[in-house]
């Protein structure tokens, strides 16, 4: 079955960088657009950054473009999210996400990793 | 952007009766060629990651109970627990997946009355 597993998440300062990983099983990872999605304390679920099936296209939410970096290794099953210039309101937990539909770029969601929290604090 | 609006915030409904959670979004999400609305709901409950329940506005997601009801076209979408159960407690999100960036709903709590 899917299995979407997540880490690298922790505590880190304002300003600083953490990356991501996603390492992902169970499905023919190069024919997937792989997604990030964050949920805040208290707040709902924030689409962040896709990466196309063949890393063709990256599309970004407006309030992580610039900051923050998605990429993927298709030989290690692996999608990594770069996070720079953190922000305590960047702090989230951060879930991978695979697409339903093959190649497609744009896509509902049913398999989610279990998160990793990232918390932005001095 | 497309802006999606769910309403109420939360709810809550007795065991066994309806809830209906509502979701509007700014421009319409149909693709008329294939008759198609690019909705999905989903499903949230603490400590878990969302679990979708919905998508191409109306179809249920493998293995969800059949009181999830989705329904809507265009603009104007509902989520219906026709008959909630304990397990129902949760924040329901739609998303539209008609065009980037992929948006959310703010999300509806539903409770037990």
């Amino acid at each position: 079955q899917v299995r979407l597993v997540e880490s690298g998440g922790g505590v880190v300062q304002p300003g600083r960088s953490l990356r991501l990983s996603c390492a992902a099983s169970g499905f023919n990872f190069g024919k997937y657009g792989m997604y990030w999605v964050r949920q805040a304390p208290g707040k709902g679920l924030e689409w962040l950054a896709l990466i196309s099936y063949d890393e063709s296209n990256e599309y970004y939410g407006e309030s992580v473009k610039g900051r923050f970096s998605i990429s993927r290794d298709n030989s290690k099953n692996m999608v990594y999210l770069q996070m720079n210039s953190l922000r305590a309101d960047d702090t989230a937990v951060y879930y991978c996400v695979k697409g339903v539909e093959e190649v497609v770029d744009i896509n509902y969601f049913d398999d989610w990793g279990q998160g990793t929290l990232v918390s932005v604090s001095s | 952007d497309i802006v999606m609006t769910q309403s109420p915030e939360s709810l809550a409904v007795s065991l066994g009766d309806r809830a209906s959670i509502t979701c509007k979004s700014s421009q319409t999400i149909l693709h008329s060629p294939n008759n198609r609305d690019f909705l999905a709901w989903y499903q949230k409950k603490p400590r878990q990651p969302p679990k979708l329940l919905v998508y191409w506005a109306t179809m249920r997601a493998s293995g969800v109970p059949d009181r999830f009801r989705g329904s809507g076209s265009g603009t104007d979408f509902t989520l219906t627990i026709t008959s909630l159960q304990p397990e129902d407690v949760a924040v329901y999100y739609c998303q539209q997946y008609y065009r980037h960036p992929l948006t959310f709903g703010g999300g509806t709590k539903v409770e037990i009355k």
